[in-house]
């Protein structure tokens, strides 16, 4: 099994700052299956990046990832007040998908 | 509109079953595989079990085998999931997520039920 392990646990940042977030796999993971998730509270998790560095429709650009083998990043360029939540990456390259502990980014 | 909702949560007992079953709207059921995924109150995400758009392969997590059962009906564009000797850390919120296939990523994702074992 994969194990995802995310960095930093919180992350306190300004709008307009730039965000750095940290996935790092206990194993090489194929750059194909791995996703990041935005998650507000009371809903339900939001995709933002699959394949590792492709952006789900929607999605705005100041959001990207990047990575390869175990380490992997998503960075958000210019922080935007709607984008403070907790963020997960996942491994989806097959059973058991596995999911971060996720880090929170607060303002 | 293209969304998934869940249903059949609700407070158990520890050792009794519980069924929860998620409603698909707004595209093709059949040609998406679907998973459950929960989050335990105030944790992060872990995944439980998926099944391939013909219910040919099934998967689960460790913490389940043997007491969970997915399973979908795709004239009824709905999945379920049969949950046996329910236990305390089986309290969460239960997601259903859709996905291309059993290799792709989650791309949309219900709401959630809560299911709360407790005596």
């Amino acid at each position: 099994e994969i194990v995802l392990t995310q960095s930093p646990g919180t992350l306190s940042l300004s709008p307009g700052e730039r965000a750095t977030l940290s996935c790092r796999a206990s194993q090489s993971v194929s750059s194909s299956y791995l996703a990041w998730y935005q998650q507000k509270p009371g809903q339900a998790p939001r995709l933002l990046i699959y394949d590792a560095s492709s952006r789900a429709t929607g999605i705005p650009g100041r959001f990207s990832g990047s990575g390869s083998g175990t380490d992997f990043t998503l960075t958000i360029s210019r922080l935007e007040p709607e984008d403070f939540a907790v963020y997960f990456c996942q491994h989806y390259g097959g059973s058991p998908y596995s999911f971060g502990q996720g880090t929170k980014l607060e303002i | 509109e293209v969304q998934l909702v869940e249903s059949g949560g609700g407070l158990v007992q520890p050792g009794r079953s519980l069924r929860l079953s998620c409603a698909a709207s707004g595209f093709t059921f059949d040609d998406y595989a679907v998973h459950w995924v929960r989050q335990a109150p105030g944790k992060g995400l872990e995944w439980v079990s998926g099944i391939s758009l013909n219910s040919g392969s099934t998967g689960y997590a460790d913490s389940v085998k043997g007491r969970f059962t997915i399973s979908r009906d795709n004239a009824k564009n709905s999945l379920y999931l049969q949950m046996n000797s329910l236990r305390a850390e089986d309290t969460a919120l239960y997601y259903c997520a859709k996905a291309t296939s059993l290799l792709s990523v989650f791309d949309l994702w219900g709401r959630g039920t809560l299911v709360t074992v407790s005596s």
